[in-house]
């Protein structure tokens, strides 16, 4: 059990590239979410998803893109990096469904720098 | 949308004594309240949580209090140690089917001082 693994750790990415963060987990957890943490701030979420096939907006989402096909993978696309973006990006999931009460694990995060 | 407010954002206490954090938030259908601790550098990790039909819960020194007609849920550390020290942030979890979503306080710095 890997719990929530995310890829890559770490990624320089010039403006204007696109890249793909991974996250993946292993738990069968419904709820699936990004958040975005920057220098000495809070978490701030920008997408989120309740099962394979739904996906929505959480408070940041401009600029990035997800999709959820399988219960297991939930990835996070920058479509064209703009240095705003430099941030460490969390990958977080849930049990979900509906019941309440239900801890939400962490990945270990993905540092993103775009110069 | 869901809005969780977190005070201090800074605390620093001598060893030995308490710290408590207080967050409000805003939207009444939230019914899950974690607290996360972040040290530097790693993860946020759950230390407690509490439950929308609880108004208490305790885990050796650490206690939660919950308070759902006022929208308010602190944070109590007892016996402070050096090992406290850390980023803490409060969350508001709203979960009814088809929505469901964690937001999070800005976070409170703890130093305790040796």
């Amino acid at each position: 059990n890997a719990g929530v693994t995310q890829t890559p750790k770490f990624q320089v990415l010039k403006t204007g590239q696109s890249m793909t963060l991974q996250c993946a987990q292993d738990m069968n957890h419904e709820y699936m979410s990004w958040y975005r943490q920057d220098p000495g701030m809070g978490l701030r979420l920008i997408h989120y998803s309740v099962g394979a096939g739904i996906t929505d907006q959480g408070e940041v989402p401009n600029g990035y893109n997800v999709s959820r096909s399988t219960t297991e993978d939930f990835p996070l696309r920058l479509l064209s990096a703009a240095p705003s973006q430099t941030s460490v990006y969390f990958c977080a999931s849930g049990p979900g469904g509906g019941t309440g009460g239900n801890t939400i694990y962490f990945g270990e995060g993905s540092w993103l720098t775009v110069v | 949308g869901e809005n969780v407010e977190q005070h201090p954002s800074t605390l620093s206490v001598q060893e030995g004594d308490s710290a408590v954090i207080k967050c409000t938030y805003s939207d009444s259908a939230s019914n899950y309240f974690p607290w996360y601790k972040q040290e530097l550098g790693k993860r946020p990790q759950l230390i407690i949580d509490i439950r929308s039909n609880v108004g208490e819960k305790k885990d050796q020194r650490i206690a939660v209090t919950l308070n759902k007609t006022a929208k308010h849920f602190s944070l109590h550390i007892t016996e402070t140690q050096p090992e406290d020290s850390a980023v803490y942030f409060c969350a508001a979890f709203i979960s009814n089917f088809g929505n469901e979503k964690l937001t999070f306080g800005t976070g409170t710095r703890l130093t305790i001082i040796p």
